[in-house]
């Protein structure tokens, strides 16, 4: 079953708004991270979040989590047309490592120049 | 370089015909993890690896095995390919113990006729 599931599923915007997407899941997580994908290619890392922390920078990233509600949500600000890519969070609910990362289904990002 | 390299990249083959798609990591991880991905169900682990000699069933382990006898090798074997298999394999590695990022091979375009 899916623990994380992302909204939207697709999302286009002009070059240098800002894109939101939100990231959903069920059961309690040790930290939750976020991946983009460029069509068909592998996934890349982009940040982490632990459950003990509500906000995180990176760079052009801004990450939140609230544990209350289950929900992250990853802010690109100042979009640029290499943003374009898919997105998607994964929870981590592992005891030792990364055992237990699961994916969600993720948010299809354009940006259009 | 650091990289995870997946062998082949692409495939077509067809029902019942043994194969093999091997996946190498060149940064010492201990953890080891096989990914399929299908439209609109995200990534679904297949199966993962804490070391050595150590595996454990992901969520969709049917119809799939692996071996992890040295540490930088991760092998994927389908030992009788069905149509349902048909998918985009992903093998992914990284420390136990650490950041939690996962690092992504660039992907196994497999077609099972």
């Amino acid at each position: 079953s899916q623990q994380g599931e992302e909204d939207p599923q697709a999302l286009s915007i002009q070059e240098g708004e800002n894109a939101t997407m939100n990231c959903s899941y069920k059961t309690s997580i040790n930290n939750l991270q976020w991946y983009r994908q460029n069509s068909g290619r592998g996934l890349v890392h982009l940040i982490l979040i632990r459950s003990n922390e509500r906000e995180k920078h990176s760079g052009r990233l801004r990450v939140t989590l609230d544990t209350s509600k289950k929900s992250s949500s990853l802010l690109i600000t100042a979009s640029r047309a290499a943003d374009t890519a898919s997105y998607f969070c994964a929870t981590d609910r592992s005891n030792f490592g990364n055992e237990k990362l699961t994916f969600g289904t993720g948010t299809r990002l354009t940006i259009i120049p | 370089e650091a990289q995870v390299t997946q062998n082949p990249r692409y495939l077509i083959t067809v029902t019942g015909k043994k194969l093999t798609v091997t996946c190498s990591q060149n940064m010492n991880h201990e953890y080891m993890s096989w990914y399929r991905q299908d439209p609109g169900l995200g990534l679904r682990q297949i199966y993962y690896s804490m070391n050595v000699e150590v595996t454990d069933k992901g969520d969709v382990p049917e119809g799939y095995k692996v071996s992890r006898k040295e540490k930088r090798n991760f092998p994927l074997i389908l030992e009788s390919p069905s149509p349902n298999q048909t998918s985009l394999y992903f093998c992914a590695s990284s420390f136990v113990v650490g950041t939690g990022e996962l690092f992504f091979g660039e992907g196994s375009r497999l077609t099972v006729l």
